[in-house]
């Protein structure tokens, strides 16, 4: 089993739709999760970051986590073609010889249509 | 500017070569990363450092030797280059175990 398991896509979603991302990790002793986005030939860029249960959102981005399911999810709402890009989860169980590493998974590629 | 970077941005050789991938970050982070991509776009951590002190050294062949001679700086060198080697490495800087920010890559092709 992969540690951190996406969608690879590609998911295609009409400009204006909400697009869902979701994410499963295998640690349960992961204390924190990132949402980095990739464009091609690009580095990843942070856009959102999340800790604690619930939901956390920032503009039309929303984190959702939920640390019983093992799940982490990311939707992005009014979706714009400038969205379409990769989008890395990531994960992390800061502390002891784990300290900073982050374990992505394979990333889901986000195509938004006009 | 603020942020991290990285030379060369592009970066051709023979097999067998020795190269070195510089980094640089001046966002007084105190924590420094290399990430491998792959072809398949897999990103996966190879070292960390933390105050120049290695705290993180994942399953890499030794002819990869990182070295940071201050907080700001992380540098990577691989001897005997092989054709596996050939992917985009990226240098990352956070402080402590936070937020990493990435550095614009390293396209490393070996011929």
């Amino acid at each position: 089993q992969k540690e951190v398991e996406q969608n690879s896509g590609p998911l295609s979603v009409p400009e204006g739709a909400i697009a869902s991302l979701n994410c499963t990790y295998s640690d349960r002793g992961s204390q924190s999760f990132f949402w980095y986005r990739q464009y091609s030939g690009k580095s990843p860029e942070l856009i959102m970051f999340i800790y604690s249960n619930g939901d956390k959102e920032d503009g039309r981005f929303t984190a959702q986590l939920n640390k019983a399911s093992q799940y982490v999810s990311l939707l992005i709402r009014d979706s714009q073609p400038s969205d379409s890009a990769t989008y890395l989860c990531a994960v992390t169980n800061a502390g002891g010889t784990s300290y900073g590493k982050l374990t992505f998974g394979q990333g889901t590629i986000l195509t938004v249509h006009p | 500017d603020t942020a991290v970077s990285q030379t060369p941005k592009y970066l051709v050789t023979q097999m067998g070569n020795d190269k070195s991938i510089k980094c640089e970050q001046n966002l007084g982070h105190d924590t420094m990363y290399w990430y491998k991509q792959d072809s398949k776009k897999f990103l996966k951590i190879m070292f960390s450092y933390n105050n120049k002190e290695l705290i993180i050294n994942e399953t890499v062949p030794n002819r990869f030797s990182p070295k940071s001679p201050d907080k700001a700086h992380l540098n990577l060198h691989i001897n005997s280059l092989e054709l596996g080697d050939s992917a985009v490495y990226f240098c990352a800087s956070s402080r402590s175990g936070g937020e990493q920010f990435f550095g614009p890559g390293t396209r490393l092709t070996v011929l």
